[in-house]
């Protein structure tokens, strides 16, 4: 069984610049979320995907923004970038939704990491 | 809102020995997970461990197991025999059981294991 894709691994832009990162689920999994990993901030929620409404979202400023497709699939985009946007961008997914302790089980990816210059 | 701390930045120990890492949380939910994850230095994050809150049996598996205070909101991580490893960022997490998947993280424990 295929875990969590995230695409690309590694890119480099710069400030003003957007990007598009993906992420495709374990297949059944409905729920897809994206977590910020930077240094100084921790691990830090960005939004949550259940049957492509969020469900969630994170404090962040409306230049981070993201969506969910049919087949569960995930994108999430950062307009405007900034060089504090240069961080770990992890999806994860899980059952959720689905009756079962495994609901509430997160799977990750192995993360993009975008760096800002 | 839910919080969830983990007080050891570091910590390091030798092969072979027993380590424990300490988390506490805060919640007014009365149902909810409780994770333990662990990213080494490849960045995956990679589960170890989870405690259903309305179970009262501590979870283990294989040389990992938790010790889960519910009353105290705490939730520490064993690990027996350490390997080398078990080297890596431990990360506790937190979620609900309702809604929204959302895991509150830890700020993380680095552990060494030392041979």
């Amino acid at each position: 069984k295929a875990g969590v894709t995230q695409t690309p691994r590694y890119l480099i832009k710069t400030r003003g610049q957007q990007v598009t990162l993906s992420c495709s689920p374990i297949s059944g999994h409905r729920s897809v979320s994206w977590y910020q990993q930077t240094p100084g901030q921790g691990l830090q929620f960005l939004f949550e995907y259940f049957s492509e409404t969020q469900r969630n979202k994170g404090n962040f400023p409306g230049r981070f923004s993201g969506r969910q497709f049919s087949n569960s699939r995930s994108e999430m985009n950062v307009s405007t970038l900034e060089l504090g946007d240069s961080a770990l961008y992890l999806c994860a997914s899980s059952l959720a939704g689905t009756p079962g302790s495994g609901a509430n089980v997160l799977t990750f990816g192995a993360g993009s990491r975008l760096t800002v210059l | 809102a839910q919080t969830v701390t983990q007080s050891q930045p570091e910590m390091s120990v030798q092969e072979a020995e027993t380590v424990t890492l300490s988390c506490t949380y805060d919640t007014s939910e009365s149902n909810y997970y409780l994770f333990w994850y662990k990213q080494p230095p490849s960045r995956q994050m990679i589960l170890v461990i989870r405690q259903e809150a309305y179970k009262q049996q501590n979870a283990t598996e294989n040389r990992f197991s938790v010790n889960f205070q519910k009353a105290a909101k705490s939730f520490s991580l064993k690990i027996s025999d350490s390997q080398l490893g078990d080297t890596a960022m431990y990360f506790c997490a937190f979620i609900r059981i309702q809604g929204a998947q959302k895991l509150v993280f830890g700020q993380g424990t680095r552990l060494t294991i030392n041979p």
